[in-house]
């Protein structure tokens, strides 16, 4: 079993839609969250960063924790093409220390 | 935002050959760099932990003698891929940990082709 499992899509969705990805995990001692987005060929760019369980939202994004059932979520309202990209979901176990990401899931947002 | 710069963005080089490839950051000064490898439509897995002014921590199944990493200054940390294979073509990249914080800034990557 990985100790971070997220569905790889591929997820397409149309323009304006409510885009809900998500990730499971094993080791109950993450404490540290993040979502990158990754366009192709690039390196991967933070979106949002989660410490512990509870909600933070920042824009079109909301980043939720619920660390009792081991689960991320990452929504993003109005959806637009210009998030078509691949999502990387993370994690660790300390401040600064390595990340575990998920596979990623490919998203396209079609006009 | 702290910049971290990548350099070379691609590079192709005979089988046999050595490549070193560059993770700098630009506007911070980086305790901890850390180097991953991605295959295409995976993600990314962790190759090394690298620590200014001591020896890297290589994660379990790297080779430490094939993937040297050198974290010469605060800034500036290599990865050299020594005797290259044709398996060893893939995405390389870094990310870099501002002193203090948590989150880890990326570089571009490197999409190395060893043919």
């Amino acid at each position: 079993q990985k100790e971070v499992e997220q569905d790889p899509g591929p997820l397409s969705v149309p323009e304006g839609a409510i885009v809900s990805l998500n990730c499971t995990y094993s080791n109950s001692a993450f404490q540290y969250f993040m979502w990158y987005r990754q366009y192709s060929r690039k390196g991967p760019e933070l979106l949002m960063y989660t410490y512990s369980s509870g909600n933070k939202e920042d824009g079109r994004f909301t980043a939720q924790v619920d660390k009792s059932s081991k689960y991320i979520s990452l929504f993003i309202r109005d959806s637009q093409p210009s998030d078509s990209a691949t999502y990387l979901c993370a994690m660790s176990f300390n401040q600064g220390g390595k990340l575990i990401f998920g596979q990623g899931t490919e998203l396209s947002v079609k006009p | 935002g702290a910049v971290v710069s990548q350099h070379p963005s691609w590079v192709i080089c005979k089988s046999g050959t050595s490549v070193k490839i560059e993770c700098r950051s630009l506007d911070f000064q980086a305790t901890t760099m850390f180097w991953y490898r991605q295959f295409p439509k995976q993600s990314l897995m962790l190759m090394a932990t690298s620590n200014e002014g001591s020896k890297a921590t290589y994660e379990q199944g790297v080779e430490k003698d094939k993937f040297l990493i050198n974290h010469a200054s605060l800034t500036l940390s290599t990865l050299t891929v020594t005797s290259a294979h044709p398996e060893d073509s893939s995405f390389y990249i870094c990310s870099a940990i501002r002193g203090g914080n948590t989150e880890a800034f990326f570089g571009q990557g490197t999409r190395l082709t060893v043919v």
